[in-house]
């Protein structure tokens, strides 16, 4: 049981935006930023997002961040095959004064 | 450009403790003001966080896993290890090095990876 809970899975077709979530609490999410991570199958994750809603260099404007209360989302627009991965939050969390992630969400381009 | 690369056995027989390194190229590990972390991930599973080493000096475990876990540097072979001991089936897993971004100690902004290494505990 994961500490950031996110869907199990998520769908869209090519061209739409599709929106993940992961709800935390007050000791995580409401007080700490969030970080996105996509995984593609036999892969190593790669970080989409940090501090919320920053993309690291190279990532394409597509992929935003949001945070609100003790919740964050990354949306993802003009939704293309090559996004089908896996994908997860990740922040810290002050009662385990440690970081952790979320469950992980897979997205499937149908 | 930095890059991570995990190294170690692939078998471990259960109750032994598992030892992995992780090279660092293009870049000092003793340089800058960054965190170096071990994350697992078993088979069809999600992404757990294991621990991280700062500026070579201090190191930050997951408290589930901190009884069994050690993270030594070696900066002469621009290395950061690995130990994890009284193994079980339950740490079957793809172990990979990770490196943040900038520095911050309240967050998990992993930019740079490896490529993972698969660990089987079998007998």
């Amino acid at each position: 049981q994961s500490v950031l809970t996110q869907p199990p899975s998520a769908s869209g077709t090519p061209g739409q935006r599709v929106t993940i979530s992961c709800s935390g609490s007050s000791s995580n999410i409401g007080s700490n930023t969030v970080n996105w991570y996509q995984q593609l199958p036999g892969t190593a994750p790669k970080l989409l997002i940090y501090s919320n809603n920053q993309r690291p260099s190279g990532v394409p404007d597509r992929f935003s961040g949001s945070k609100s209360g003790t919740s964050a989302s990354l949306a993802i627009s003009g939704l293309q095959s090559e996004d089908e991965a896996d994908y997860y939050c990740a922040g810290w969390d002050d009662s385990l004064n440690g970081p952790v992630f979320g469950g992980g969400t897979k997205l499937t381009v149908l | 450009q930095v890059q991570l690369q995990e190294s170690g056995p692939g078998l471990v027989k259960p109750s032994e403790t598992l030892s992995l390194t992780c090279t660092v190229s293009g870049g000092s590990i003793s340089s800058g003001s960054y965190y170096w972390n071990w994350i697992r991930q078993p088979a069809g599973k999600g992404l757990e966080w294991i621990g991280r080493l700062y500026a070579s000096v201090s190191t930050d475990y997951n408290p589930s896993l901190k009884t069994r876990v050690t993270i030594s540097v070696d900066t002469s072979k621009n290395q950061f290890s690995l130990r994890l001991s009284s193994l079980t089936a339950a740490d079957t897993a793809v172990y990979y090095c990770a490196r943040d971004l900038r520095g911050y100690s309240y967050g998990l902004e992993l930019d740079h990876w490896g490529q993972g290494t698969l660990v089987t505990v079998s007998s």
